[in-house]
């Protein structure tokens, strides 16, 4: 019963070193996404996968990779972090596309760039 | 561009009290329209998926509405209780967009006192 797990919670960083957020669903879902949260802007997408083999960009995807390892993977890279980049990550799923779509989120990855 | 607006920031009630959530959004054309609970430190858990061709979905004590051609959406929640307490997210699927690609308001924090 995990749904969507996010790894890791928390993280600190250099500016300019890297690292990658990994997240898994359990529930055989088709698509996947990538979420950062900020203090007054609400979610914004970065990266989505809509099926295995897919990935395309959302709204903010500047300075970040994304690898759709398999149907229950979907990672999310900072090749080289910024503080711009101090953020709350969330990883989502969702079974498909079409109109009826419940998101699934994991717990969020909080992410600070110093 | 297509945005999501909730008003108020921020609200506060007694315990029992009836209450309504606002969402507005900037284009009729959408797909679904989704309302999601934020707790403190956690992740996103989806409350109510309203498709477009809907007027209204109901769980419990949340009733979610829909008027696409005023731009609306309300959240009501009868009998409120200190366990109501979080952050209510709306989100929208524009047509624009795939029906996946979710654009969320900022929320409104909402505080249910003893």
């Amino acid at each position: 019963n995990a749904g969507v797990t996010q790894t890791p919670k928390f993280q600190v960083l250099k500016t300019g070193q890297s690292m990658t957020l990994q997240c898994a669903q359990d529930m055989n879902h088709n698509s996947m996404y990538w979420y950062r949260q900020d203090p007054g802007m609400g979610l914004r997408l970065i990266y989505y996968s809509a099926s295995e083999g897919t990935t395309d960009k959302g709204e903010v995807p500047n300075g970040y990779n994304v690898s759709r390892l398999n149907k229950r993977e979907f990672s999310l890279r900072l090749e080289s972090a910024a503080p711009s980049q101090t953020s709350v990550y969330f990883c989502a799923s969702s079974r498909g596309e079409s109109g009826a779509n419940v998101l699934t989120f994991g717990a969020g990855s909080r992410l600070t760039v110093l | 561009k297509q945005e999501v607006t909730q008003i108020p920031a921020a609200l506060s009630v007694p315990e029992g009290e009836n209450l309504v959530l606002n969402c507005s959004f900037t284009d009729s054309a959408i797909y679904n329209l989704q309302w999601f609970r934020q707790d403190p430190g956690k992740g996103l858990t989806s409350l109510l998926l309203i498709q477009s061709s809907q007027r209204e979905q109901t769980s419990g004590r949340l009733n979610a509405s829909l008027d696409k051609s005023s731009g609306r959406s309300t959240l009501y929640i009868a009998a409120s209780q200190p366990g109501d307490s979080a952050t209510y997210l709306c989100a929208v699927a524009f047509q624009t967009g795939t029906a996946s690609k979710l654009t969320f308001g900022t929320g409104t924090r909402l505080q249910v006192t003893l």
